[in-house]
């Protein structure tokens, strides 16, 4: 199975701030990979797809880069709703996988 | 608008067999492969399984691949996991999504999913 790493584990940050959460899969996975935020309570919303592609809806802060097997997530200028939990997934083969998670949280 | 319900959910002893049910309204419900999600208590996401928009095919987590079936009824718009020699370690809120594939950009994902069932193992 294709093993997905995010890091950093947690993130402190300030409304504002740029941050960046990275991806790595244990293979090439080409661009296949997608961003989730995930608040308590809530369902996975997704923010970005084939790596760079903005889901519709999704404010423009969301960005996405990378190929093979190191992608991040970009948010520009946080905002007080961005504080939430992020997975990256890839979906290269059959077997989709998850990373473990990143949680953003207020300094 | 789509609608995707999970039911079945409960507590049950380890080694017991649970039969989770997802109805889905408002998509065209066998154009699409159908996954199932699970998140154990204060970790992350796990994908679990997906079936074939036809049926044709299904795959599985490792963890999981020999006790869990996944099946679909499209006749009924209904997916279905069928979980058997459950475990503690399978307690854990259970979720269906539907795949969605952008052939363009070459991008495959989970754009909806339901609220939720939770299946809790133990004795």
């Amino acid at each position: 199975d294709i093993q997905m790493t995010q890091s950093p584990s947690s993130l402190s940050a300030s409304v504002g701030d740029r941050v960046s959460i990275t991806c790595r899969a244990s293979q090439t996975i080409s661009t296949y990979l997608n961003w989730y935020q995930h608040k308590p309570g809530k369902l996975p919303n997704l923010l970005i797809y084939a790596a760079s592609s903005l889901q519709s809806g999704v404010p423009s802060r969301f960005s996405g880069s990378g190929s093979g097997t190191d992608f991040t997530l970009t948010i520009s200028s946080l905002q007080p709703e961005d504080f939430a939990t992020y997975y990256c997934q890839q979906t290269y083969n059959n077997l989709w996988t998850f990373g473990q998670g990143t949680t953003l949280e207020i300094k | 608008q789509v609608q995707l319900v999970e039911s079945g959910g409960g507590v049950v002893q380890p080694g017991r067999s649970l039969r989770l049910s997802c109805a889905a309204s408002g998509l065209n419900f066998s154009d699409h492969g159908m996954h199932w999600v699970r998140q154990a208590p204060g970790k992350g996401l796990e994908w679990v399984a997906v079936i074939w928009h036809d049926g044709s095919d299904e795959d599985y987590v490792d963890s999981v691949r020999g006790r869990f079936t996944i099946s679909r009824d499209n006749s009924k718009n209904t997916l279905f996991l069928q979980m058997n020699s459950l475990r503690v370690e399978d307690t854990a809120v259970y979720y269906c999504a539907r795949g969605f594939t952008v052939t363009s950009v070459g991008g495959r994902y989970l754009d909806y999913w339901g609220q939720g069932t939770l299946v809790t193992v133990s004795s």
